[in-house]
C-alpha cells in the first residue's frame, strides 16, 4: 500500500540550532516527493520537490532535503533554525501518473524556543 | 495575482443541514482536489477532477458530493449523510505540465453544532 510517515509528531528545537524532519514513504513506482509547510489556520504553502535527477534538493526558505531511495526517505533539513519556521511540516509522495493525487504524512508539528 | 480561493473561510452549521464550499482558481490549471485535514490525521482526498464535467471519488467520498461545471470552479458539499463534518477543508489545483506539486487555497473550517 502506498503511504507516509512521519515518525515525529512534534519537534522542539533551539532558535539557530538545525533541524531534521524524517519523512519515510511506501510507493510502488517512481516517486515524487514533496515538502508542505502550513501556518496555522492557513493553506499549504510548497517548500521543495524532488522528481528526477540529482538527490539534494534545495528549497525556499533555507530548507533542504534529500532523497535516500534504498531507505525509502525524504527528510527534511535546515542548518539553522528561525522564530518563523514554527508551524507544521508535512511530506508528501506522488507519482508520475496523471491522476496527481498526493498522499500526506501525518504532519510534524515545529515549535521553535527562543 | 493568480491564486486559488476558498469561501467562507469559517462556517457553522447545525447537525442535519448540507452545506457547500466554495472553490476557484484563476491558474487555468486543470485538475482540481479536495483534501479534509483533521488533527494528526494529515490531509485525505475527498474528491479530485481532472477535467470538466468529470470528477472522480477519492479516499473518504462518503457523504460528500462535488460538481465540476467549469474549469474554473470546484464546489464540494458537505451532506447531512458525512457523519463527522466538524474538519478544515482544503482545496488544490494542479497543472497538468507540472511536475506534480499542488497549489492550495486558504482552507474554509467547518463547525458543525
Amino acid at each position: 500500500a502506498q503511504s507516509v510517515t512521519q515518525p515525529d509528531i512534534h519537534i522542539t528545537v533551539s532558535e539557530g540550532a538545525s533541524l531534521e524532519l524524517r519523512c519515510n514513504y511506501s510507493y510502488g513506482a517512481t516517486p515524487y516527493l514533496f515538502w508542505y509547510v502550513q501556518s496555522p489556520g492557513q493553506g499549504l504553502q510548497l517548500l521543495l520537490k524532488y522528481f528526477s535527477g540529482d538527490t539534494l534538493v534545495q528549497g525556499i526558505k533555507g530548507f533542504e532535503a534529500e532523497f535516500k531511495r534504498s531507505q525509502s526517505s525524504f527528510n527534511l533539513r535546515k542548518p539553522s533554525v528561525h522564530w518563523s519556521d514554527a508551524a507544521e511540516y508535512f511530506c508528501a509522495v506522488g507519482g508520475s501518473s496523471n491522476t496527481g493525487k498526493l498522499i500526506f504524512g501525518q504532519g510534524t508539528t515545529l515549535q521553535v524556543k527562543p | 495575482d493568480g491564486g486559488i480561493t476558498q469561501s467562507p473561510k469559517y462556517l457553522f452549521r447545525k447537525e442535519g443541514q448540507n452545506v457547500t464550499l466554495s472553490c476557484e482558481q484563476n491558474l487555468n490549471h486543470d485538475a482540481m482536489y479536495w483534501y479534509r485535514q483533521d488533527p494528526g490525521q494529515g490531509l485525505r482526498l475527498i474528491y479530485y477532477s481532472q477535467i470538466v464535467n468529470d470528477f472522480q471519488k477519492g479516499d473518504i467520498a462518503e457523504g460528500y458530493s462535488v460538481s465540476r461545471e467549469k474549469k474554473e470552479s470546484f464546489p464540494l458539499t458537505v451532506t447531512s449523510a458525512q457523519k463527522n463534518p466538524t474538519a478544515f477543508y482544503l482545496c488544490a489545483s494542479r497543472g497538468l505540465t507540472n511536475t506534480g506539486e499542488l497549489f492550495f487555497g486558504e482552507g474554509s473550517r467547518l463547525t458543525v453544532l
